[in-house]
Protein backbone atom coordinates (compact mmCIF):
# COMPACT_ATOMS: atom_id res chain seq x y z
CA UNK A 1 0.00 0.00 0.00
CA UNK A 2 1.41 3.45 -0.96
CA UNK A 3 1.70 5.57 2.04
CA UNK A 4 0.55 9.44 1.57
CA UNK A 5 1.75 11.41 4.28
CA UNK A 6 0.47 15.30 4.33
CA UNK A 7 1.82 18.16 6.61
CA UNK A 8 1.12 20.04 8.36
CA UNK A 9 -1.64 18.46 9.76
CA UNK A 10 -2.93 21.78 11.00
CA UNK A 11 -2.55 25.31 9.69
CA UNK A 12 -3.95 28.60 10.38
CA UNK A 13 -2.74 31.78 8.83
CA UNK A 14 -3.71 35.65 8.55
CA UNK A 15 -5.81 36.27 5.31
CA UNK A 16 -3.16 37.71 2.56
CA UNK A 17 -0.76 35.11 3.50
CA UNK A 18 1.16 32.66 1.03
CA UNK A 19 0.05 29.24 2.24
CA UNK A 20 1.81 25.88 1.38
CA UNK A 21 0.72 22.17 2.23
CA UNK A 22 3.11 19.31 1.27
CA UNK A 23 2.70 15.72 0.16
CA UNK A 24 4.74 12.89 0.45
CA UNK A 25 4.23 9.46 -0.90
CA UNK A 26 6.35 6.11 -0.66
CA UNK A 27 5.36 4.39 -3.68
CA UNK A 28 5.70 5.24 -7.64
CA UNK A 29 2.21 6.66 -8.82
CA UNK A 30 0.72 7.74 -11.89
CA UNK A 31 -1.07 10.85 -10.62
CA UNK A 32 -1.83 12.65 -7.81
CA UNK A 33 -5.14 14.21 -7.01
CA UNK A 34 -5.81 17.72 -4.26
CA UNK A 35 -8.92 17.25 -2.96
CA UNK A 36 -10.65 20.17 -1.00
CA UNK A 37 -13.68 19.43 1.85
CA UNK A 38 -15.11 22.34 3.58
CA UNK A 39 -16.61 21.54 7.08
CA UNK A 40 -19.70 19.44 7.03
CA UNK A 41 -19.58 19.56 3.10
CA UNK A 42 -18.78 17.11 0.39
CA UNK A 43 -15.61 16.62 -1.24
CA UNK A 44 -14.34 18.48 -4.33
CA UNK A 45 -11.63 17.89 -6.59
CA UNK A 46 -9.07 20.66 -7.12
CA UNK A 47 -6.50 19.46 -9.15
CA UNK A 48 -5.57 16.36 -10.49
CA UNK A 49 -1.61 16.06 -12.09
CA UNK A 50 1.01 13.58 -13.16
CA UNK A 51 4.17 16.24 -13.87
CA UNK A 52 4.86 19.48 -13.60
CA UNK A 53 3.15 22.07 -12.36
CA UNK A 54 -1.12 23.32 -12.56
CA UNK A 55 -2.80 26.47 -11.66
CA UNK A 56 -6.39 27.77 -10.89
CA UNK A 57 -7.00 30.90 -10.02
CA UNK A 58 -5.02 31.80 -6.59
CA UNK A 59 -3.92 27.75 -5.94
CA UNK A 60 -1.00 25.85 -7.72
CA UNK A 61 -0.14 22.32 -7.40
CA UNK A 62 3.28 21.31 -8.24
CA UNK A 63 4.73 17.62 -8.17
CA UNK A 64 8.31 16.28 -8.28
CA UNK A 65 7.95 12.09 -9.46
CA UNK A 66 11.61 11.77 -8.80
CA UNK A 67 11.02 12.68 -4.98
CA UNK A 68 7.56 11.85 -4.67
CA UNK A 69 6.72 14.77 -3.35
CA UNK A 70 3.63 17.36 -4.35
CA UNK A 71 2.56 20.64 -2.50
CA UNK A 72 -0.54 22.55 -2.69
CA UNK A 73 0.08 26.42 -2.84
CA UNK A 74 -3.35 28.94 -2.26
CA UNK A 75 -1.56 32.79 -3.08
CA UNK A 76 -3.43 35.87 -0.90
CA UNK A 77 -5.55 33.61 0.76
CA UNK A 78 -8.69 34.64 2.09
CA UNK A 79 -11.08 32.86 4.96
CA UNK A 80 -13.05 31.02 3.07
CA UNK A 81 -10.12 29.21 1.64
CA UNK A 82 -10.56 27.57 5.24
CA UNK A 83 -10.80 23.94 4.67
CA UNK A 84 -9.82 20.99 4.90
CA UNK A 85 -7.41 19.71 1.96
CA UNK A 86 -6.43 16.31 1.12
CA UNK A 87 -4.22 14.78 -1.25
CA UNK A 88 -4.82 11.08 -2.78
CA UNK A 89 -2.44 8.98 -4.77
CA UNK A 90 -3.38 7.07 -7.47
CA UNK A 91 -1.24 3.53 -8.36
CA UNK A 92 -0.09 2.56 -11.73
CA UNK A 93 -3.02 0.46 -11.79
CA UNK A 94 -5.39 3.31 -12.36
CA UNK A 95 -8.00 2.99 -10.05
CA UNK A 96 -7.37 2.65 -6.59
CA UNK A 97 -6.51 5.70 -4.58
CA UNK A 98 -4.48 6.50 -1.08
CA UNK A 99 -5.62 9.35 0.76
CA UNK A 100 -3.89 11.37 3.18
CA UNK A 101 -5.14 12.39 5.99
CA UNK A 102 -6.06 15.88 5.26
CA UNK A 103 -4.66 19.38 6.09
CA UNK A 104 -6.85 21.72 8.35
CA UNK A 105 -6.34 25.08 6.71
CA UNK A 106 -8.09 28.16 9.29
CA UNK A 107 -7.41 31.55 7.35
CA UNK A 108 -8.68 34.35 9.74
CA UNK A 109 -9.51 37.72 8.71
CA UNK B 1 -25.68 16.68 -14.96
CA UNK B 2 -26.67 16.12 -11.39
CA UNK B 3 -23.19 14.60 -11.18
CA UNK B 4 -23.25 12.02 -8.44
CA UNK B 5 -26.17 11.49 -5.64
CA UNK B 6 -26.45 10.02 -2.60
CA UNK B 7 -29.52 9.46 -0.26
CA UNK B 8 -30.30 9.97 2.37
CA UNK B 9 -27.93 12.21 3.83
CA UNK B 10 -27.83 11.40 7.39
CA UNK B 11 -29.59 8.01 8.86
CA UNK B 12 -29.29 6.80 12.14
CA UNK B 13 -29.58 2.89 12.70
CA UNK B 14 -29.71 0.62 15.61
CA UNK B 15 -26.96 -2.05 16.46
CA UNK B 16 -28.58 -5.14 14.01
CA UNK B 17 -30.44 -3.10 11.82
CA UNK B 18 -29.57 -3.20 7.79
CA UNK B 19 -29.88 -0.44 5.32
CA UNK B 20 -29.05 0.91 1.72
CA UNK B 21 -27.06 3.33 0.93
CA UNK B 22 -27.90 4.88 -2.25
CA UNK B 23 -25.55 6.44 -4.98
CA UNK B 24 -26.62 7.40 -8.70
CA UNK B 25 -24.25 8.94 -11.32
CA UNK B 26 -25.36 10.66 -14.64
CA UNK B 27 -22.01 11.09 -16.17
CA UNK B 28 -21.49 7.56 -17.53
CA UNK B 29 -18.72 6.78 -16.01
CA UNK B 30 -17.65 3.05 -15.70
CA UNK B 31 -15.71 3.31 -12.39
CA UNK B 32 -17.93 4.04 -9.20
CA UNK B 33 -16.54 3.41 -5.62
CA UNK B 34 -17.63 3.93 -1.84
CA UNK B 35 -15.61 5.62 0.45
CA UNK B 36 -16.14 6.07 4.13
CA UNK B 37 -14.56 8.73 6.31
CA UNK B 38 -13.25 8.52 10.14
CA UNK B 39 -11.56 11.57 12.15
CA UNK B 40 -8.17 10.88 12.04
CA UNK B 41 -8.19 8.06 9.64
CA UNK B 42 -8.72 10.05 6.29
CA UNK B 43 -10.79 8.14 3.71
CA UNK B 44 -10.75 4.45 3.09
CA UNK B 45 -11.88 2.26 0.28
CA UNK B 46 -14.81 -0.34 1.06
CA UNK B 47 -15.68 -1.71 -2.41
CA UNK B 48 -15.47 -0.57 -5.98
CA UNK B 49 -16.88 -1.11 -9.30
CA UNK B 50 -15.43 -1.06 -12.55
CA UNK B 51 -18.54 -1.62 -14.29
CA UNK B 52 -21.53 -3.12 -14.74
CA UNK B 53 -21.61 -6.46 -13.13
CA UNK B 54 -18.06 -6.22 -11.59
CA UNK B 55 -17.05 -4.85 -8.07
CA UNK B 56 -14.47 -5.71 -5.84
CA UNK B 57 -13.22 -5.26 -2.46
CA UNK B 58 -11.08 -2.33 -0.85
CA UNK B 59 -9.17 -1.77 2.52
CA UNK B 60 -13.05 -1.96 4.57
CA UNK B 61 -15.09 -4.53 2.90
CA UNK B 62 -16.51 -6.31 5.90
CA UNK B 63 -19.93 -5.85 6.63
CA UNK B 64 -20.71 -4.11 3.12
CA UNK B 65 -22.22 -5.39 0.61
CA UNK B 66 -22.30 -3.77 -2.89
CA UNK B 67 -23.50 -4.56 -6.20
CA UNK B 68 -24.05 -3.03 -10.14
CA UNK B 69 -26.87 -3.92 -12.01
CA UNK B 70 -26.62 -0.69 -14.42
CA UNK B 71 -23.60 1.67 -14.92
CA UNK B 72 -25.63 4.47 -13.45
CA UNK B 73 -26.24 3.00 -9.68
CA UNK B 74 -24.25 1.60 -7.15
CA UNK B 75 -25.59 1.20 -3.75
CA UNK B 76 -23.55 -0.10 -0.74
CA UNK B 77 -25.63 -2.58 1.75
CA UNK B 78 -25.39 -2.70 5.64
CA UNK B 79 -26.33 -6.31 6.21
CA UNK B 80 -26.11 -5.89 10.17
CA UNK B 81 -25.13 -2.75 11.55
CA UNK B 82 -22.69 -2.10 14.37
CA UNK B 83 -21.41 1.10 16.29
CA UNK B 84 -17.78 1.12 14.49
CA UNK B 85 -19.83 2.03 10.85
CA UNK B 86 -20.84 4.92 12.62
CA UNK B 87 -18.94 7.51 9.87
CA UNK B 88 -19.47 9.38 6.56
CA UNK B 89 -20.14 7.43 3.86
CA UNK B 90 -18.70 9.02 -0.04
CA UNK B 91 -19.59 7.27 -3.42
CA UNK B 92 -16.91 8.47 -6.30
CA UNK B 93 -17.62 7.87 -9.60
CA UNK B 94 -14.88 8.05 -12.48
CA UNK B 95 -13.81 7.78 -15.76
CA UNK B 96 -10.39 7.45 -17.63
CA UNK B 97 -8.81 10.43 -18.46
CA UNK B 98 -5.44 10.09 -20.28
CA UNK B 99 -3.53 7.90 -18.09
CA UNK B 100 -5.08 8.82 -14.97
CA UNK B 101 -8.70 9.03 -13.44
CA UNK B 102 -10.13 11.81 -11.86
CA UNK B 103 -13.03 11.33 -9.71
CA UNK B 104 -15.96 12.65 -8.77
CA UNK B 105 -17.46 12.48 -5.27
CA UNK B 106 -20.92 12.51 -4.02
CA UNK B 107 -22.31 14.99 -1.06
CA UNK B 108 -21.88 12.33 1.86
CA UNK B 109 -24.28 10.01 4.20
CA UNK B 110 -23.41 10.86 7.76
CA UNK B 111 -24.47 7.64 9.52
CA UNK B 112 -25.12 6.85 13.06
CA UNK B 113 -25.30 3.50 14.18
CA UNK B 114 -26.67 3.55 17.49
Amino acid sequence: KNEVEQSPQNLTAQEGEFITINCSYSVGISALHWLQQHPGGGIVSLFMLSSGKKKHGRLIATINIQEKHSSLHITASHPRDSAVYICAAYQFSGYALNFGKGTSLLVTP
Amino acid sequence: NAGVTQTPKFQVLKTGQSMTLQCAQDMNHEYMSWYRQDPGMGLRLIHYSVGAGITDQGEVPNGYNVSRSTTEDFPLRLLSAAPSQTSVYFCASSSRDGSSYEQYFGPGTRLTVT
